[in-house]
């Protein structure tokens, strides 16, 4: 069963930074391209970046570059997102989804991440 | 990187049809087959029902189906059931990134 599971999210203050990780299973994660959509409480899906199956192409929402970076570890299955100089408008459950040309399956369960003093 | 533009709530009764909009523009929707549908349910992560404009996945009922025409893309659910209730986003290839719709709310009433 393919399966992603999303882990990191918790309380920070703005100005702080968060690590947010993606374990992925029940796939072979080295030939997939993965992404991560956030969607803040009550408001609607939003794509936050994406990464491809090496890590040799990313790209970002501009709301989000230079702030945060993805990456990937293959050998471990795992799918990242660091979080910088965060904001209380990146308060949100965050999504892992695998990739397979342009749409998302599967989408992990989320964590959420709140930013606030 | 604009949301793309759905109607904030849709319903009918069971056993009816609704079809929700997915409204974007030529850098997006319309220069691209890559239009795909996400069902949500409260408190649940999305679940892939449509993608590639029309194309559904094993599992999803035969009741859901997708086209395009121009910069906008449609979601028809036919012969809704209680269980269709729930929030619906659009998504589509923009370039090297993607982007979502603002999300429609469907009710069965």
């Amino acid at each position: 069963e393919v399966q992603l599971v999303e882990s990191g999210g918790g309380l920070v203050q703005p100005g702080g930074s968060l690590r947010l990780s993606c374990a992925a299973s029940g796939f072979t994660f080295s030939r997939y391209w993965m992404h991560w959509v956030r969607q803040a409480p009550g408001k609607e899906l939003v794509w936050v970046a994406r990464i491809n199956s090496d890590g040799s192409s990313i790209n970002y929402a501009d709301s989000v570059k230079g702030r945060f970076t993805i990456s990937r570890d293959n050998a471990n299955n795992t799918l990242y997102l660091q979080m910088n100089s965060l904001r209380a408008e990146d308060t949100a459950v965050y999504y892992c989804a695998k990739e397979s040309r342009w749409y998302f399956d599967p989408w992990g369960r989320g964590t959420l991440v709140t930013v606030s003093s | 990187q604009s949301a793309l533009t759905q109607p904030p709530s849709a319903s009918g009764s069971p056993g009816q049809s609704v079809t929700i909009s997915c409204t974007g523009t030529s850098s997006d929707v319309g220069g691209y087959d890559y239009v795909s549908w996400y069902q949500q349910h409260p408190g649940k992560a999305p679940r892939l029902m449509i993608y590639e404009v029309s194309k559904r996945p094993s599992g999803v009922p035969d009741r859901f189906s997708g086209s395009k025409s121009g910069n906008t893309a449609s979601l028809t659910v036919s012969g809704l059931q209680a269980e269709d209730e729930g929030d619906y986003y659009c998504s589509s290839v923009a370039g090297s990134t993607n982007v979502f719709g603002t999300g429609t709310k469907v009710t069965v009433l």
